[in-house]
């Protein structure tokens, strides 16, 4: 299987601040890293697939990254909305398989 | 729009199987190039992928789980449905359906509709 090393697991952050939150690939996913977004008693909600194509309907502020087997997950400029738990997935191989996750929170 | 809802008992007994179904609404199971698939969330942990079906009628399955899990397509009903068998109280969790999309023009998916997730614990 496919590990993907996500980091940091939690984080608190001030509204309007920029965070980052980024995975990492046990090896080759050729971009097909998707970005979840789950706040809590919710399902999952897709913000990002393929690296760096924004779901419709998400906030400009979401962006992604890639640097070969490392990804970045980007809310520019951070709102009491985004307190959530966010993953990554990869979807090259069977298994696929999440990131462990980072909860977000606001200081 | 489309909307998937997952059904099926909150609690199985330990070495029973398993049955979960998710219905979909505001569109056709079988219309488009789609996954359908499952996944589920201990509570307080991540996500784990447990298997999808295409509407090809082919299937994936986590190699973890494939010894007990079955995964169908009921185009009648516009539904599917999950199957594992000899649960433990490992497999207790909140269970999700959700639908694949794939991009890049490839078979590698995003899943861009889930349901709501259904708690399912096993215990005697």
């Amino acid at each position: 299987d496919i590990q993907m090393a996500q980091s940091p697991s939690s984080l608190s952050a001030s509204v309007g601040d920029r965070v980052t939150i980024t995975c990492r690939a046990s090896r080759t996913i050729n971009n097909y890293l998707n970005w979840y977004q789950q706040k809590p008693g919710q399902a999952p909600r897709l913000l990002i697939y393929g690296v760096y194509s924004l779901q419709s309907g998400v906030p400009s502020r979401f962006s992604g990254s890639a640097s070969g087997t490392d990804f970045t997950l980007t809310i520019t400029t951070l709102q009491a909305e985004d307190v959530a738990t966010y993953y990554c997935q990869q979807s090259y191989s069977i298994p696929q398989t999440f990131g462990g996750g980072t909860k977000v929170e606001i200081k | 729009q489309v909307q998937l809802q997952e059904s099926g008992p909150g609690l199985v007994k330990p070495s029973q199987t398993l049955s979960l179904t998710c219905f979909v609404s505001g569109g056709s199971i079988s219309s488009a190039t789609r996954y359908w698939v499952w996944l589920r969330q201990p509570a307080g942990k991540g996500l784990e992928w447990i298997g999808r079906i295409y509407t090809s009628g082919d299937t994936n399955y986590n190699p973890s789980l494939e010894s007990r899990v079955t995964v169908s397509l009921d185009t009648s009903k516009n539904q599917f449905s999950l199957k594992l068998n000899s649960v433990t109280a490992a497999d207790t969790a909140v269970y999700y359906c959700a639908r694949g999309f794939p991009y890049s023009g490839s078979y590698r998916d995003a899943l861009d509709i889930w349901g709501q997730g259904t708690a399912v614990i096993v215990s005697s």
